[in-house]
């Protein structure tokens, strides 16, 4: 059974960089999309970016200048690093599996809440 | 961006009773090619992940149960719990794989009547 696994810190300050790991179990991160969605507190969700295992990359435009997603086969997990943040980037972040095509993600992780405060 | 639009906001539907959520989204998102409809249904309930219900409009996900079905096509989608269950109360998500920004609806909270 696959399963994702968010890790990083819960409070990050204003301006500073918010940075992600997503580890993934139970199979390979080789032939897939990996992806990563936040949800912002009391709002809905909100497509980051992907990263194909061969290191490809797709952003979401309207966070594309602030975001890298990271891929690292050899231990079979992705990160996410967003710069300068604010406190409109306080949201739930999921990270999650795209198969078959890259939009359609059939497994997540369990979320991890990212403060932004000073 | 393709903007997805879902109805209603909040729905109340009594044990047992169908449950029918609306999704809409500003261009079509069928693949001519492959006759394909890139569009997918998500449960998400509180201190869970979203999970995948639906895909290719109608298709279900592996373990989902068939008292959920979708269809559709084009623009206009329909998510249908036949006979809802008290474990089925939830935020109901549609999103578009068609192209990125992959765009969710902005979600329609089930609740019991």
């Amino acid at each position: 059974q696959v399963q994702l696994q968010e890790s990083g810190p819960g409070l990050v300050k204003p301006s500073e960089t918010l940075s992600l790991t997503c580890t993934v179990s139970g199979g390979s991160i080789s032939s897939y999309y990996w992806s990563w969605i936040r949800q912002p507190p009391g709002k809905g969700l909100e497509w980051i970016g992907y990263i194909y295992y061969s290191g490809s990359t797709n952003y979401n435009p309207s966070l594309k200048s602030r975001v890298t997603i990271l891929v690292d086969t050899s231990n079979n997990h992705f990160s996410l690093r967003l710069n300068s943040v604010t406190a409109a980037d306080t949201a739930v972040y999921y990270c999650a599996r795209g198969s078959i095509v890259a939009g359609r993600m059939d497994y997540w992780g369990q979320g991890t809440l990212v403060t932004v405060s000073s | 961006d393709i903007v997805m639009t879902q109805s209603p906001d909040s729905l109340a539907v009594s044990l047992g009773e169908r449950a029918t959520i609306n999704c809409k989204s500003s261009q079509s998102v069928l693949y001519s090619s492959n006759n394909k409809n890139y569009l997918a249904w998500y449960q998400h309930k509180p201190g869970q992940p979203p999970k995948l219900l639906i895909y290719w409009a109608s298709t279900r996900e592996s373990g989902v149960p068939d008292r959920f079905s979708g269809s559709g096509s084009g623009t206009d989608f329909t998510l249908t719990i036949s006979s809802l269950q008290a474990e089925d109360v939830a935020v109901y998500y549609c999103q578009q794989y068609y192209t990125p920004p992959y765009t969710f609806g902005q979600g329609t909270k089930l609740e019991i009547k």
